[in-house]
C-alpha cells in the first residue's frame, strides 16, 4: 500500500532533550516536505526537499533541522525542544514538483514540557 | 510572499444541504495550483479537489466543486448535498512553482443530522 509513515504518533518530551521524528515513503516520491499545524494558524511548512541532498527551508525552518540521504526517508530533527515546538507535524510527500498532489502521513502530536 | 485567507472560522449545514466554503489568496504568480484540503477528526490529510491556474475550467470531484475566479484571486468549495461524514476542518492550500505549499488558517465544518 503506497503510503508516508511517520513515527512516533505522540511524543512527550522535554526542553532541550534531542528527538527525531522519522518519515518514510514507499512511493518513490523526489518531493518530501514537512509542517507543523497550530490552532489558528493551519499548516506551515518547515523544511522541503526537492530530492536526495537537497533541502531547503520552508516557513519556519527555526529550531528545526533535516536530512535526506536516501529518497525515501526524510526525518526532522529538534536538537533542542523547546515548549514553543508543542504540536502537530505532518510530513507529506509527492511524485514532482506540479502535477502530483501531497501525500501526508498519519501526523506526529509533540508535547515539549 | 503569497498568502491564503479563510475569513470563517466555522461553518455549519443541515445534511443533504449544499455549504459553500469561501478562500482568497494573494500572488503575483501567474502559474500556480490550488487545493482544498479535508481534515476529519481522525486529523488525517485528505486532499479533495485540486485546481491549475491556467485552466479556466472549474475542478469537479464527486459532489465537491470549486468556483475558481482567477482575477479576483478566489477560490471556493462547494459541497453538494452533504453528508455526516463530511464533518472536518477543511484546508484551502496554494502553491507555486517551487514547491512551497501555503495553507489557510482553515475552517470547521458541521454537518447537522
Amino acid at each position: 500500500e503506497a503510503q508516508v509513515t511517520q513515527n512516533p504518533r505522540y511524543l512527550i518530551t522535554v526542553t532541550g532533550k534531542k528527538l527525531t521524528v522519522t518519515c518514510s515513503q514507499n512511493m518513490n516520491h523526489e518531493y518530501m516536505s514537512w509542517y507543523r499545524q497550530d490552532p489558528g494558524l493551519g499548516l506551515r511548512q518547515i523544511y522541503y526537499s526537492m530530492n536526495v541532498e537537497v533541502t531547503d527551508k520552508g516557513d519556519v525552518p527555526e529550531g528545526y533541522k533535516v536530512s535526506r540521504k536516501e529518497k525515501r526517508n526524510f526525518p526532522l530533527i529538534l536538537e533542542s525542544p523547546s515548549p514553543n515546538q508543542t504540536s502537530l507535524y505532518f510530513c507529506a510527500s509527492s511524485f514532482d514538483r506540479f502535477n502530483s498532489p501531497l501525500h501526508f502521513g498519519n501526523g506526529t502530536r509533540l508535547t515539549v514540557t | 510572499a503569497q498568502t491564503v485567507t479563510q475569513s470563517q472560522p466555522e461553518m455549519s449545514v443541515q445534511e443533504a444541504e449544499t455549504v459553500t466554503l469561501s478562500c482568497t489568496y494573494d500572488t503575483s504568480e501567474n502559474n500556480y495550483y490550488l487545493f482544498w484540503y479535508k481534515q476529519p477528526p481522525s486529523r488525517q490529510m485528505i486532499l479533495v479537489i485540486r485546481q491549475e491556474a491556467y485552466k479556466q475550467q472549474n475542478a469537479t470531484e464527486n459532489r465537491f466543486s470549486v468556483n475558481f475566479q482567477k482575477a479576483a484571486k478566489s477560490f471556493s468549495l462547494k459541497i453538494s448535498d452533504s453528508q455526516l461524514g463530511d464533518t472536518a476542518m477543511y484546508f484551502c492550500a496554494f502553491m507555486k512553482g517551487n514547491s512551497k505549499l501555503t495553507f489557510g488558517k482553515g475552517i470547521t465544518l458541521s454537518v447537522r443530522p
